[in-house]
């Protein structure tokens, strides 16, 4: 059973970095399978809007809405992955969830974690 | 961007109703329509993938329906345990969702 945990900060100051960690345990990020890591992101009382993904391979794809701010990357000795998000505003408050794809096509998401929110504020 | 509609926005319904939510997308994306229910403080779950597919452990009163541009998901039998959200989510381009269907038991 592959679980997935969102870490990092509940709170970030405006124009600052956002930073976020996913911990995998129950499968391996690097030896497990051709699965895509995503971030998805809620923002209050509104849908969900997916920000981006990385491949086992280390390949990242992300949203064009927010590509200028965003990274994504891997720690395979942590079996973790990341995201960055840059030059943060009120409007990137958000429940934030990493997720893992059902059949490595990075589009279907079977796994999540249970969020972790975010707030942008000085 | 591929705008995903869902309707109604939220329901009230009985246990043993049958119950309908629909999705319509923007332009056509052919089967690539998968649903998820949402628990407040909960992970997503995934319900149904590439519009008809069960979700595996997925009880079978969940099912979905569609192509093109409309689909719908029914839960033919409601449980107290199925009040949620209910998104849909399209996979056939850049990743979007549908503003989610709030559904309550009476």
């Amino acid at each position: 059973q592959v679980q997935l945990r969102e870490s990092g900060p509940g709170l970030v100051k405006p124009s600052q970095t956002l930073s976020l960690t996913c911990t995998v345990s129950g499968a391996s990020i690097s030896t497990g399978g051709p699965y895509y890591w995503s971030w998805i992101r809620q923002h209050p009382g509104k849908g969900l809007e997916w920000i981006g993904y990385i491949h086992y391979s280390g390949n990242t794809y992300y949203n064009p809405s927010l590509k200028s701010r965003v990274s994504i990357s891997i720690d395979r000795s942590e079996n973790q992955f990341s995201l960055k998000l840059s030059s943060v505003t009120a409007a990137d408050t958000a429940v934030y969830y990493c997720a893992r794809d059902l059949d490595g096509s990075g589009t279907i998401f079977d796994n999540w974690g249970q969020g972790t929110l975010v707030t942008v504020s000085s | 961007d591929i705008q995903m509609t869902q309707s109604p926005s939220s329901l009230s319904a009985s246990v043993g109703d049958r119950v309908t939510i629909t999705c319509r997308a923007s332009q056509t994306i052919s089967n690539y329509l998968n649903w998820y229910q949402h628990k407040p403080g909960r992970a997503p779950k995934l319900l149904i993938y590439a519009a008809s597919n069960l979700q595996n452990g997925v009880p079978s009163r969940f099912s979905g329906s569609g192509s093109g541009t409309d689909f719908t998901l029914t839960i033919t039998s409601l449980q107290p345990e199925d009040s949620a959200t209910y998104y849909c989510q399209q996979s056939y381009s850049i990743l979007t969702f549908g503003g989610g269907t709030k559904v309550h038991i009476k």
